[in-house]
């Protein structure tokens, strides 16, 4: 098993640039999760969705953020424009169906917007 | 609102003091509490799920039990490796969706 993996690890680019996190979930996962974690806020859930489809976006903190799975192996985060306070560690994790099923957590992608 | 809390924010012991962490959460209709792991660079690792009151799980030297407002991660022994972010999660949802409340963590140092 393979787990949650992410890509790239670490991302660095500068304010106003487009910036894509991208996940694949673990195989036989059919929920998705987007995370983003910081000192100040920890853990903060963006948005989830459920066989592709997304379920709850109301995390997202503004439109600059969208978030798109096109099938059930792959799914992307995207900031355009990024900016300076969108730097974080943005996690994806994935679950099986049914109340009670653990979050798996890829390791993150570190983003840093100069 | 849900919310989750934990205490302490952060805990240094030395290598065989045990001790608790605590975590307290407010939600509508709990459907299970999580416990992860955190180590600096990675992401949260799955420890425990508790579902009802009065459950108790152990995993070596770890033993998470819950009540109906919170949750102990109980730590006996602990090794310098037991060094880490333990984190704690609450689910509240319903047949279709699911929702994962995180409290902010408790940094736990453990010296030799």
């Amino acid at each position: 098993d393979a787990g949650v993996i992410q890509s790239p690890r670490h991302e660095v680019t500068e304010m106003g640039q487009e910036v894509t996190l991208r996940c694949k979930p673990i195989s036989g996962h059919d929920y998705l999760f987007w995370y983003r974690q910081t000192m100040m806020r920890g853990l903060e859930l963006l948005i989830y969705f459920n066989n592709n489809v997304p379920i709850d976006d109301s995390g997202m903190p503004e439109d600059r953020f969208s978030a798109k799975m096109p099938n059930a192996s792959f799914s992307t985060l995207k900031i355009q424009p990024s900016e300076p306070r969108d730097s974080a560690v943005y996690f994806c994790a994935s679950t099986l169906r049914g109340i009670g099923s653990p979050l798996h957590f890829g390791n993150g992608t570190r983003l840093t917007v100069t | 609102e849900d919310q989750v809390t934990q205490s302490p924010e952060a805990l240094r012991l030395q290598e065989g003091e045990s001790s608790s962490l605590n975590c307290s959460y407010t939600v509508s209709g709990l459907r299970g509490l999580f416990w992860y792991r955190q180590d600096p660079g990675k992401g949260p690792e799955f420890l425990f799920t508790l579902y009802s009151a009065g459950e108790e799980k152990e995993k070596e030297r770890l033993k998470a039990t819950l009540t109906k407002k919170e949750s102990f991660l109980h730590i006996t022994a602990p090794k310098p490796e037991d060094s880490a972010t333990y984190l704690c999660a609450v689910q509240e949802g319903d047949n279709y969706g699911q929702n994962f409340v995180f409290g902010p963590g408790t940094r736990l140092s453990v010296l030799p």
